[in-house]
């Protein structure tokens, strides 16, 4: 029944130490986005797809990548972790781009940064 | 600048109390607004959301929500909390602006004495 899987749950990674998280989701939706979630912080959008158009928030360090390969992944790249990169982080998706479509969420990967 | 703002950080309630949760927004336009509901170490799951019409809003697990323009706000309230209501709440506004997103309030946690 799950909709929007994430894996890992867990990631542990170096600091330094690329590392790749999974989003894949079974509801053929359109768009995907990757938000990062701080202990005890709302959800802050990283970027996001519509189709294959990639939409990157100002504020998005460098630091964060993202690929769809196609319509049900998606992966989010952090090419050189930092300890302040660890974090929840979620994948949503939605129909379509509009205002009021609802996001369906994965249960996230924590990711931990040693 | 838009914004999303919960007031209250933690809220503690008795099961069986009734609960009332803040939110208050920012931003210029007639604003779509969301309730998400965030368990311990899950992802988010929409609660209800206001686009127009009826200022009072029905939504999932019993919950309710009031959009008053004049105060700004759309609060969230429940007639009779269970100890499963436990969880994060997150108020949300969706914005248009290059691209149509979502900004998170920073979050009420809710705890549940039995």
């Amino acid at each position: 029944d799950a909709m929007v899987i994430q894996n890992p749950r867990y990631q542990v990674t170096q600091f330094g130490k690329p590392v790749t998280l999974s989003c894949s989701q079974t509801l053929n939706h359109n768009v995907m986005y990757w938000y990062q979630q701080k202990s005890s912080q709302a959800p802050k959008l990283l970027f996001h797809y519509y189709d294959k158009d990639f939409n990157n928030e100002a504020d998005t360090p460098d630091n964060f990548q993202s690929r769809r390969p196609n319509t049900s992944f998606c992966f989010l790249d952090i090419r050189s972790p930092g300890l302040g990169d660890a974090a929840m982080y979620l994948c949503a998706t939605t129909e379509g781009e509009g205002l009021g479509e609802t996001q369906y969420f994965g249960p996230g990967t924590r990711l931990l940064v040693l | 600048a838009q914004s999303v703002t919960q007031p209250d950080i933690h809220i503690t309630v008795s099961e069986g109390a009734s609960l009332e949760l803040r939110c208050n927004y920012s931003y210029g336009a007639t604003p779509y607004l969301f309730w998400y509901v965030q368990s311990p170490g899950q992802g988010l799951q929409l609660l209800l959301k206001y686009f127009s019409g009826d200022t009072l809003v029905q939504g999932i697990k019993g919950f309710e929500a009031e959009f008053k323009r004049s105060q700004s706000s759309f609060n969230l309230r429940k007639p009779s909390v269970h100890w499963s209501d436990a969880a994060e709440y997150f108020c949300a506004v969706g914005l248009k602006t290059s691209y149509d997103k979502v900004i998170f309030g920073p979050g009420t946690s809710l705890s549940v004495i039995p």
